[in-house]
């Protein structure tokens, strides 16, 4: 079936460092959102793309859409502690309109 | 402006019963959607609600189910309860009809424990 894979699963960072997430779609996104999750909480959305190779900032995040609208990747830069989480991606897939969430990059932040 | 809210928080079952779960949009929210969060399956999409019809729905078996009431307020029920059901029920409110191609904004969820 449709599968939106995110990697790496886990990723333990010292703060400070930089990060990356991977969302990889099995088929063609109309759209890639990004949401985080605190542990313990619900998840909250951070940003949309659709547009193919589309690039957009928040101050030390930074989000991609591929040129195929079929992966995305979120890139913290300077990572802090307040930017431990899980971070989920999102889309829509063309054509068959199946909302699909990746399987999530749980970062974890050492002071 | 209030956030989503479901209520219960936190329920505990056993197999075979069946229960139902709240949840209030945001005001002026028309979209509800709701989600089903397990730490083996991640988050899963289970079906949207517009102006109370169910407009999407997941690949989950004809034992969820959910309504629409015209306040906006949805609820979701399980029915005969399976030990693979325990889990984060999440709904989320849009304001708009393509809910999709919106920011959700989700509640803190229900967490349904099934013993």
């Amino acid at each position: 079936g449709q599968q939106v894979m995110q990697i790496p699963q886990y990723q333990h960072v010292q703060e400070g460092e930089d990060f990356t997430t991977y969302c990889n779609s099995s088929t063609t996104l109309s759209n890639i959102q990004w949401y985080k999750q605190r542990p313990g909480g619900h998840p909250v959305f951070l940003i949309q793309l659709v547009k193919s190779g589309e690039v957009k900032k928040q101050k030390r995040l930074t989000f991609q859409f591929g040129e195929a609208k079929k992966n995305s990747s979120l890139h913290i830069t300077a990572t802090q502690t307040t930017d431990v989480g899980t971070y989920f991606c999102a889309g829509t897939t063309s054509g068959t309109y199946k909302y699909i969430f990746g399987t999530g990059t749980r970062l974890k932040v050492l002071a | 402006k209030a956030g989503v809210t479901q209520t219960p928080r936190y329920l505990i079952k056993t197999r075979g019963q069946q229960v139902t779960l709240s949840c209030s949009p945001i005001s002026g929210h028309r979209s509800v959607s709701w989600y089903q969060q397990t730490p083996g399956q991640g988050l899963q999409f289970l079906f949207e609600y517009f102006s109370e019809t169910q407009r999407n729905k997941g690949n989950f078996p004809g034992r969820f189910s959910g309504r629409q009431f015209s306040n906006s307020r949805s609820e979701m029920n399980v029915s005969t309860l399976e030990l693979g059901d325990s889990a984060l029920y999440l709904c989320a409110s849009s304001p708009t009809e393509t809910w999709a191609y919106n920011e959700q904004f989700f509640g803190p969820g229900t967490r349904l424990t099934v013993l």
